[in-house]
């Protein structure tokens, strides 16, 4: 069954570096979100992707976010100056139409530790 | 602000029983909603999807919508030990793509 793949699995940064995550959407999906579950709270939409653009943002994707997608491939989500509070896993997640019934599908998750 | 809520439980049921899980959301404009299952640690995983108001069958479990009420709630019938899990109510809007998550609600499943 197609997944969704994310790298890394867990990533240790110091407060201050940038981090980049790293996901392979499943192969016919064409929009590409990121969501975020800072440990006990509930999965947060930071941002959803379509057509080499993002379609959507939350509040949180503020300016130390971005995102982007490299080759036909890979997804990225690039946190610039991790704080003690990005601490989180991130969740990438495809679908293959954004609206009606369709199902996002998520990756197993980047669990993202900043010390 | 879109809204889902969710009771957060813990919801304790025995082996065989069966277990009701409800939420409620803001947006009336939406338009699709899930049920999705995360054990600790792990990712979502979708159990099921309902779009138009009634019930919705597959195996052991049933998802109920009503937009009037804007509740959806699901049931897991012959609920088993490995049904012991945080259960995430997840609405999408009329407008974006984006799927807007309640906080879960955690079931404990004796046997």
């Amino acid at each position: 069954e197609p997944e969704v793949t994310q790298t890394p699995s867990h990533q240790v940064t110091q407060m201050g570096q940038e981090v980049i995550l790293r996901c392979v959407p499943i192969s016919n999906h064409l929009y590409f979100y990121w969501y975020r579950q800072i440990l006990g709270q509930k999965v947060e939409f930071l941002v959803s992707f379509y057509n080499n653009e993002i379609s959507e943002k939350s509040e949180i994707f503020d300016d130390q976010f971005s995102v982007e997608r490299p080759d036909g491939s890979n997804f990225t989500l690039k946190i610039r100056s991790t704080k003690l509070e990005d601490s989180a896993m991130y969740f990438c997640a495809s679908s293959n139409l954004p609206s009606g019934g369709n199902t996002i599908y998520f990756g197993e998750g980047s669990w993202l530790t900043v010390v | 602000q879109k809204e889902v809520e969710q009771n957060s439980g813990p919801l304790s049921v025995p082996e065989g029983a069966i277990a009701s899980l409800n939420c409620t959301y803001s947006d009336r404009g939406s338009q699709s909603f899930f049920w999705y299952r995360q054990y600790s640690g792990k990712s979502p995983e979708l159990i099921m999807s309902i779009y138009s108001n009634g019930d919705k069958e597959d195996g052991r479990f049933t998802a109920q919508l009503n937009k009037a009420s804007q509740y959806v709630s699901l049931l897991i019938r012959d609920s088993q030990p490995s049904d012991s899990a945080t259960y995430l109510c997840a609405v999408r809007g009329q407008a974006g793509t984006a799927l807007i998550f309640g906080k879960g609600t955690t079931l404990s499943v004796s046997s």
